[in-house]
């Protein structure tokens, strides 16, 4: 399982503000990325996923890039609002076999008005 | 469309109690099903999957065990809680493997006294 700290790595903009959350993987053989988003007392919800055959891939508002090379993946927020202060997870999996998502750490955003 | 339904949303146990947390999904038929637990403030961490009825594949040994008496029904229990497994804990389902993601339930908070 995931050993973090008790203190979440947190970001903090100021709303219209485009925020970018970052997220370092392991697996040099994951494929398949995923972004969620953690409202305080929620389960997390999906925002948006890559394959690893992209570098790239935008949703309304967020875009998603992906480094295989530094195995490194970060999401874009753009004209960041109040209602996107949340806690957000990289999660990673392999396609082939059987393996489950292995979540990140986590990284709180904080937007204020 | 596919829902995920989890209770009780809280619960306060004393030491030494028994636990028995339920979850279900509707609208899917064989669905991948999954238990994490989430500390205050930490990532995920995956307790136990299911790929089938009566398969359980345990990721962490603790005091915790689960059970999948029915293809949709998916149960977390513990004989005797220790005041370590106070936390939220998630349950989620998948297709398959999941490579389109997972679908989280709303989440049991427990607090053991």
């Amino acid at each position: 399982g995931e050993n973090v700290g008790l203190h979440l790595p947190t970001l903090s903009v100021q709303e219209g503000d485009n925020s970018i959350i970052n997220c370092a993987y392991s697996n040099s053989a994951s494929d398949y990325f995923i972004w969620y988003k953690q409202e305080s007392g929620k389960g997390p919800q999906f925002i948006i996923d890559i394959r690893s055959n992209m570098d790239k891939r935008q949703g309304q508002r967020v875009t998603v890039l992906l480094n295989k090379t530094v195995k490194h993946l970060s999401l874009q927020i753009a004209a960041t609002q109040p209602g996107d202060s949340a806690v957000y997870f990289c999660a990673e999996n392999m396609s082939g076999g059987y393996s489950t998502l292995t979540f990140g750490k986590g990284t709180m955003l904080l937007v204020s008005p | 469309s596919q829902t995920i339904h989890q209770w009780p949303a809280t619960l306060v146990q004393p030491v030494g109690s028994p636990l028995s947390l339920e979850c279900t999904v509707e609208g899917t038929s064989n669905p991948n099903l999954y238990w994490y637990r989430q500390a205050a403030g930490r990532g995920l961490q995956l307790l136990f999957y299911s790929v089938g009825i009566g398969q359980i594949s345990s990721e962490v040994p603790q005091n915790l065990s689960a059970s999948r008496p029915q293809d949709r029904q998916f149960i977390l229990s513990s004989k005797k809680l220790l005041l370590s497994d106070s936390g939220f804990y998630l349950c989620a389902w998948s297709v398959g493997q999941g490579l389109g993601g997972y679908t989280f339930g709303s989440g049991t908070r427990l607090t053991v006294v």
